[in-house]
């Protein structure tokens, strides 16, 4: 059974990058029907996609946040990563890791990571 | 870019029937999935695909979409299902992930 697992610091200061990686256990990341997924959900509010990669490296990104993230698969795709560069208060959230099943028309999530908690601060 | 719109919250005593719905232009030419999240823990897919339920959700949980609404449907409502509830689409012109705010549904 697949599973992910999120990594990095938990505290970042203002103006700078903010580095995440995903593990993926049980299961393989170069399947052309999965896409690998950041989602973010701030202190008592909703779910905020950030973007998407595929094995090939292809990124897409949602338009708020494209100038200021990178995602990157490694070498052995077992583990994708998340940059966020010039973070504000307004970064501090849950990062999630989550795997996209692709089809034509459909894309949904599953399974998920457990989350991680990343503070913004001085 | 396009919107999902969810009511902020909604109640329902236990063994009753719980209807969340999600709002957005046309969601019906769409394929519709449905989240819960319980508090502190991370987001659950409970149906995909407007009607599909993954393997270990319970069958009480179902899922419709036509016209400008989707709807969630947990039957014989439990205390365990007290959570949030999140729609999402993918919409395809601008290929993007998008979420409905979330439904906090109450089990009084």
């Amino acid at each position: 059974q697949l599973q992910l697992q999120e990594s990095g610091p938990g505290l970042v200061k203002p103006s700078e990058t903010l580095s995440l990686t995903c593990s993926v256990s049980g299961g393989s990341m170069s399947s052309t029907l999965y896409y690998w997924d950041w989602i973010r959900q701030p202190p008592g509010k909703g779910l905020e996609w950030i973007g998407s990669l595929y094995y090939d490296g292809t990124t897409y990104y949602n338009p708020s946040l494209k100038s200021r993230v990178t995602m990157f698969v490694d070498t052995s795709k077992i583990q994708f990563s998340l940059e966020v560069s010039s973070v504000t208060a307004a970064d501090t959230a849950v990062y999630y890791c989550a795997r996209r099943v692709s089809g034509d028309t459909w894309n949904w999530f599953d399974p998920w990571g457990q989350g991680v908690v990343v503070t913004v601060a001085s | 870019s396009y919107v999902l719109t969810q009511p902020p919250s909604e109640s329902v005593a236990p063994g009753q029937t719980a209807r969340i719905t999600c709002w957005g232009n046309y969601i019906g030419a769409k394929s519709v999935h449905w989240y819960q999240q319980r508090p502190g823990q991370a987001p659950v897919l409970v149906v995909y695909d407007d009607t599909d339920r993954p393997s270990g959700i319970p069958e009480r949980f179902s899922g419709s979409n036509s016209g400008n609404k989707a709807t969630l449907t947990i039957s014989r409502v439990e205390a365990g299902d007290e959570a949030d509830y999140y729609c999402q689409v993918w919409d395809s012109s601008s290929d993007q992930v998008v979420f409905g705010g979330g439904t906090k549904l109450t089990v009084l």
